[in-house]
Formats: C-alpha cells, sequence, structure tokens
C-alpha cells in the first residue's frame, strides 16, 4: 500500500545506546520531515530534508543524526541517547515545500531506560 | 516567534452538536494554516489546508476558516459524532520559517458521547 511507513513501532533502550528510526515513504515526495511529540510541548521539528542529500535542522536538532541517500528513506538516529529523547517520533513527507500538506506515518514511541 | 494557541484545551459535546475549534496565531505572515486530526497511538492526518489567500475550506462536515489578519481560524463540525472524538490541531506555515517551517498548536482534545 502507499503511504509512509515507520518501523519500529515501539522501541525501549538503554542510555548511551545508538538507535535508529527508520521511515520509509512510497509517494516519492521530495520533502520529508522528523518531529517529536511530548506532552506541553507538541510537536517539534527535529531535522528535515528537501531532496536526497539535503537535510537541514530543525528547531531542536541536538543529539540526532539524518541522511536520505534515498528519496524514499529519511531515516534518524540517536547516536548516544538519553531520557530526555524518550518521546514519540513522527516522520512526514509532503510534495512541495510551501502549499502541499504534510502526511505523517504513525509514529514510533521511544523509551530510553 | 510565532505561537500558535488552541482553546479549548479539551472539549465533550453530547453526538449531533455542532461545534467550533479555535486556533489562534500570533504573526499574520503565513503562507497557510492546515488542520489535522490524531487519534490515540496514531499518526496525524491532514484534514484542511487553507492558502492564506482562500477565506474557508470545506470538507464533507468539516468547514474551516481562516482570517489571517487578526490571527484566527476556527474549524467547524457539523452533526458531530463519536467517530469525531479525536485530538485536532492547526499548524502554520510561515513565510520566514528558518528552522520552524510549521509551526502546530498542542491540540484540542475532542470528545463525542453517544
Amino acid at each position: 500500500d502507499a503511504g509512509i511507513t515507520q518501523s519500529p513501532r515501539y522501541k525501549i533502550t538503554e542510555t548511551g545506546r545508538q538507535v535508529t528510526l527508520m521511515c520509509h515513504q512510497t509517494w516519492s515526495h521530495s520533502y520529508m520531515f522528523w518531529y517529536r511529540q511530548d506532552l506541553g510541548h507538541g510537536l517539534r521539528l527535529i531535522y528535515y530534508s528537501a531532496a536526497a542529500d539535503i537535510t537541514d535542522k530543525g528547531e531542536v536538532p541536538d543529539g540526532y543524526v539524518v541522511s536520505r541517500s534515498k528519496t524514499e528513506n529519511f531515516p534518524l538516529t540517536l547516536e548516544s541517547a538519553t531520557r530526555s529523547q524518550t518521546s514519540v517520533y513522527f516522520c512526514a513527507s509532503s510534495e512541495s515545500w510551501i502549499n502541499q500538506p504534510q502526511h505523517f506515518g504513525d509514529g514510533t514511541r521511544l523509551s530510553i531506560l | 516567534k510565532q505561537e500558535v494557541t488552541q482553546i479549548p484545551a479539551a472539549l465533550s459535546v453530547p453526538e449531533g452538536e455542532n461545534l467550533v475549534l479555535n486556533c489562534s496565531f500570533t504573526d499574520s505572515a503565513i503562507y497557510n494554516l492546515q488542520w489535522f486530526r490524531q487519534d490515540p497511538g496514531k499518526g496525524l492526518t491532514s484534514l484542511l489546508l487553507i492558502q492564506s489567500s482562500q477565506r474557508e475550506q470545506t470538507s464533507g462536515r468539516l468547514n474551516a476558516s481562516l482570517d489571517k489578519s487578526s490571527g484566527r481560524s476556527t474549524l467547524y463540525i457539523a452533526a458531530s459524532q463519536p467517530g469525531d472524538s479525536a485530538t485536532y490541531l492547526c499548524a502554520v506555515r510561515l513565510e520566514h520559517s528558518g528552522n520552524t517551517p510549521l509551526v502546530f498548536g498542542k491540540g484540542t482534545r475532542l470528545s463525542v458521547i453517544a
């Protein structure tokens, strides 16, 4: 089915570990985004990408790394996980930068112990 | 810094009632405003996107309006149903985005009681 899929849906890990969250979209959208959603803060942008090999920082990029070697994939890596990175992470994609809606995956619930 | 506020934070209504959700934003320099629905444990589903030049958009029982100059948008839901129960978020697309191209409100949690 076409759409945007995230994996894993749930992940528990320990502080200091590296963890990668995967995002795959089948629409060939140029733009992809990573958000985190926390109580009291709402949705905040971590990183975004305008095309393969083009990425840029969002509002809260510290502690995260992204890559985009292929248009359809946009993995997010926590290089050394901290408890403050416990959150629900959402990937989104959009056909254009301005006037098209963003479409979201179902999220990854990440717990860091 | 753009701030997006949604009031009320939670709302409970009986089935069949018409209702209005509110969204306000502090900076009118926006390209568009988008309304989303989020079900528990799920991602966001785009409902309506209103361009800054538009006044309203309609989809089925949903009607969204935008008053850019006053920094306000409303989402009108007609004849509410229990299946409308969800959290509704609005987000504004900034003209001068920097590292925050889309700024979200914290949502209104809607419960429609059968």
